[in-house]
């Protein structure tokens, strides 16, 4: 079946612009997480979904990070005001219930100038 | 911080097996082993999991020594295809708080030489 998709794989935007980042989880997968890669480094958590709630944030550096996912199913990561230091991969991993194991999707690289 | 010590780098003659470590010694009764592995560009691939037991699956075989506090990845016949990062990673099997993030450290580089 369909693997976990992101959309755009590749985004440049200029220093202090709004980006939005969607996945699309594995279907009938209720929870969904995002993480960011920078050069070089494993990923990092950002963020946890339990169907349509965020039920663990911790992992979002600061308040431009927004993360959503209205129906429980498609979710997409807001960043407001984008700083260079934002430049990474941004991965997106599904599970069918929280303790299962989680399928990474390809990513989207954001560049920030 | 990751939980788990790896080698940077390893290299694995085509064809041959490799055999990839990982240290967890303060690893809990409550904790996983997980394995993902990283092609360059691509996101992580799981490939493998155990809590205590040995694991075999159509891609590698997982085994953890008896106190837990080591594991080894095994390739049984590497192809220039598995050149990756490998990630070991330990995880709860039960959380309270219901989030399972992976904390991935940085993993080992194996290259695989024709």
């Amino acid at each position: 079946g369909a693997g976990v998709s992101q959309t755009p794989s590749n985004k440049v935007t200029e220093k202090g612009k709004y980006v939005e980042l969607r996945c699309d989880p594995i279907s009938g997968h209720t929870a969904l997480y995002w993480y960011r890669q920078s050069l070089g480094q494993g990923p990092e958590f950002l963020i946890y979904f339990q169907g349509t709630g965020a039920a663990d944030d911790s992992g979002l550096p600061n308040d431009r990070f927004f993360a959503v996912r209205p129906e429980g199913s498609v979710s997409t990561l807001k960043i407001q005001r984008t700083e260079r230091g934002d430049s990474a991969v941004y991965l997106c991993a599904s599970s069918s219930t929280s303790g299962d194991t989680q399928y990474f999707g390809p990513g989207t690289r954001l560049t920030v100038l | 911080d990751a939980k788990t010590t790896q080698p940077p780098s390893m290299d694995c003659a085509e064809g041959r097996a490799a055999n990839l470590p990982c240290n967890h010694s303060t690893i809990s009764g409550n904790e996983y082993v997980y394995w993902y592995r990283q092609i360059h560009s691509q996101g992580p691939q799981y490939i493998i999991h155990g809590l205590k037991n040995n694991e075999t699956n159509e891609m590698a075989s997982l085994i953890i020594t008896e106190d837990r506090k080591s594991s080894t990845l095994i390739l049984p016949h590497a192809t220039l295809r598995d050149t990756a990062v490998y990630y070991c990673i330990v995880r709860v099997v039960f959380s309270g708080a219901g989030s399972y993030q992976l904390t991935f450290g940085k993993g080992t580089k194996l290259s695989v030489i024709p």
